[in-house]
């Protein structure tokens, strides 16, 4: 079965410095990788996803994702920090790409000033 | 476009009571998944249906029941609530094709409170 650890449930940068949040996963069939943001009180918005092909894949709001199969690694990141970024970040993966998908605990990001 | 429209918003419960959250898209999307959301525990896979007449179960199942009569519409029901049902829902469709997951649109959210 699938699952998901992201690494750090709070993250804290300067504005304008490197944001990287760590996503580890698990599955038995290639996998299918998400990146997901919620602002307070919304719902998820998808902000990138690997399926197959190239392993650096480029989202909105200038956030990107490397694959890393040997490290069943898909950490998020982004050059330099705004203050918009504040959210929380969700990794999320499914087996293969099938509907069933598992997500990660979340990862707070806070921006300072 | 509306995308996935969640009702109601909020809610306040009696324990033992039941209920119906209501889950519609009009994307045309063949796959639909409720989640509850806890703090420090992320999105929980309650149920989810891969089309019209197709439901399975998700990681946390017991207390909930689901249909999916129409492609559009995939209510979550609460049989008798209890204080453990205290959270957030989430239904959530796919813009897959060919079996493909691609990605989910979410709803806003419905906010349930069981006392």
């Amino acid at each position: 079965a699938q699952s998901v650890t992201q690494l750090g449930s709070h993250v804290s940068v300067s504005e304008g410095a490197l944001v990287l949040l760590r996503c580890n996963y698990s599955s038995s069939v290639p996998p299918y990788l998400f990146w997901y943001v919620q602002y307070p009180n919304q719902g998820l918005q998808l902000l990138l996803k690997y399926t197959t092909g190239a392993t650096l894949v480029k989202g909105i709001n200038g956030f990107e994702a490397e694959f890393k199969k040997s490290e069943t690694s898909f950490h998020l990141t982004k050059p330099s920090a705004h203050m918009s970024d504040a959210a929380e970040y969700f990794c999320a993966v499914s087996e293969g790409g099938g509907f069933k998908t598992i997500f990660g605990a979340g990862t707070r990001l806070f921006v300072k000033a | 476009n509306a995308g996935v429209t969640q009702t109601p918003k909020f809610q306040v419960l009696k324990t033992g009571q039941s209920m119906t959250l209501q889950c519609a898209q009009d994307m045309n999307h063949e796959y639909m998944s409720w989640y509850r959301q806890d703090p420090g525990m992320g999105l929980r896979l309650i149920h989810y249906s891969v089309g019209a007449g197709i439901t399975d179960q998700g990681e946390v199942p017991n207390g909930y029941n689901v249909s999916r009569s129409t492609t559009e519409d995939f209510p979550l029901r609460l049989l008798s609530a209890a204080p453990s049902q205290t959270s957030v829902y989430f239904c959530a469709s796919s813009s897959g094709m060919g079996q493909v997951n691609y990605g989910y649109t979410f709803g806003s959210g419905t906010r349930l409170t069981v006392v």
